[in-house]
């Protein structure tokens, strides 16, 4: 089962910064936080990770809470082409698969 | 650099029957895992391979199998159809096992008659 839970729509004005959170208040000190999106159709796309410090790459900017309960996937500035289901994974390097929960659907809206 | 590929892209398949959908993974790629994805149950993990061996399998029948290349081209084998079958299969490939940086291909969407 999934470790995280995350809201299940979120909506965003085109240009506008998408916030979406994720919980995952159970995750071991060892457990990766990971973000992929679900664009229509296609297969999924990884996105950023983290584990406890905050990370930036050119797809978006991932905020971890201090007590790593919670965290947030931001883009800054959100496009058509953004809508998608996003999904936060809790991710422990090892012998366990990826574990998609069911996702944010982030629909942005011209 | 070339994405995963896999084929075919659509099938449609008689219950009772089976099938084997092909994943190619990225160049240099040696880890393939493979999920079924359904609106009702979402992304479900199915199987792990590295260096031809099964590392992990999800909590499917074993109508369901897999197999892995020595070039790390990967299938996936459905036997005696449902129609609870019907899903989209997605392949992943990643550099080494126990990574999650996945690359996924588009799918092959199963639809069973």
């Amino acid at each position: 089962d999934a470790k995280t839970t995350q809201p299940p729509s979120m909506d965003c004005a085109e240009g506008r910064a998408a916030n979406l959170p994720c919980n995952h208040s159970t995750i071991s000190g060892n457990e990766y936080v990971y973000w992929y999106r679900q664009i229509h159709s296609q297969g999924p796309q990884y996105i950023i990770h983290g584990l406890k410090n905050n990370e930036t790459n050119e797809m978006a900017s991932l905020i971890i809470t201090e007590d790593r309960k919670s965290s947030t996937l931001i883009l800054p500035h959100a496009t058509l082409r953004d809508t998608a289901v996003y999904y936060c994974i809790a991710f422990y390097s090892g012998n366990t698969p990826l574990v998609f929960g069911k996702g944010t659907r982030l629909s942005v809206i011209a | 650099k070339a994405g995963v590929t896999q084929t075919p892209r659509y099938l449609i398949k008689t219950r009772g029957q089976q099938v084997t959908l092909s994943c190619s993974p990225i160049s240099g790629h040696r880890s393939v895992s493979w999920y079924q994805q359904t609106p009702g149950q979402g992304l479900q993990f199915l199987f792990e391979y590295f260096s031809e061996t099964q590392r992990n399998k999800g909590n499917f029948p074993g109508r369901f199998s897999g197999r892995q290349f020595s070039n790390s081209r990967s299938e996936m084998n459905v036997s005696t159809l449902e129609l609870g079958d019907s899903a989209l299969y997605l392949c992943a490939s990643t550099d080494r096992a126990g990574r999650a940086e996945a690359f996924f291909g588009q799918g092959t969407r199963l639809t069973v008659v």
